[in-house]
């Protein structure tokens, strides 16, 4: 199975920081990845798919960008609703796999 | 608008059983592949199982972890997407989320959740 390795776990920022997050994949994955952000006790919301491409309603301070084995999430001004998790999702190979995710917190 | 909702979650016995039901409605069901994923308690994702439409074959994939254990179906008569559990264990314990694959290679809409908690 194809390991995702999300970096860091947990991070602390202030509005308006730009924020950054990394998913190594274990092999080559193409541009097959996927960001997602979760709030406690909501499901998940679709970011960012095939590696960079902004899901329909995201603001446009979220970016993605990589392809291979590494990949980036980028909040370019981080604002208060942004305070959640973030996961990384590839969908090369089954089984499809999910990074541990990143905690961004309030600073 | 997409709706996806869970239902058959609950408490059940180690060995046991349950089918969780998902009903969608608002998009042509037959058309998506459609998948679970579960959330154990105070932890990160992880898939669990997709089934591909019809125009794929209705073939299905498992995570390992419940390959043998878990059935994944659907009846697009129906609009619904199924999860039978057997032989559960204390790990299976996690909300679990019907979702839907946009066919962009993406999980795009997905259901708030059934919790299923595997305990004496």
């Amino acid at each position: 199975a194809i390991q995702l390795t999300q970096s860091p776990s947990s991070l602390s920022a202030s509005v308006g920081d730009r924020v950054t997050i990394t998913c190594r994949a274990s092999q080559d994955i193409s541009t097959f990845l996927v960001w997602y952000q979760q709030k406690p006790g909501i499901p998940p919301k679709l970011l960012i798919y095939h590696a960079s491409t902004l899901e329909g309603g995201v603001p446009s301070r979220f970016s993605g960008s990589g392809s291979g084995t590494d990949f980036t999430l980028t909040i370019s001004s981080l604002q208060p609703e942004d305070y959640a998790t973030y996961y990384c999702q590839q969908f090369k190979s089954y089984p499809l796999t999910f990074g541990g995710g990143t905690r961004v917190e309030i600073k | 608008e997409v709706q996806l909702v869970e239902s058959g979650g609950g408490l059940v016995q180690p060995g046991g059983s349950l089918r969780l039901s998902c009903a969608a409605s608002g998009f042509t069901f037959s058309d998506h592949r459609m998948d679970w994923v579960r959330q154990a308690p105070g932890k990160g994702l992880e898939w669990v199982a997709r089934v591909r439409n019809k125009v794929n074959g209705y073939t299905i994939e498992y995570a390992a972890a419940v390959k043998g254990r878990f059935t994944i179906s659907r009846d697009d008569s129906r609009n619904s997407l199924y999860l039978q559990m057997n032989s559960l264990n204390t790990e299976d314990t996690a909300v679990y989320y019907c979702v839907r694959d946009s066919s962009n290679w993406a999980l795009d809409y997905w259901g708030q959740g059934t919790q299923v908690t595997v305990s004496s």
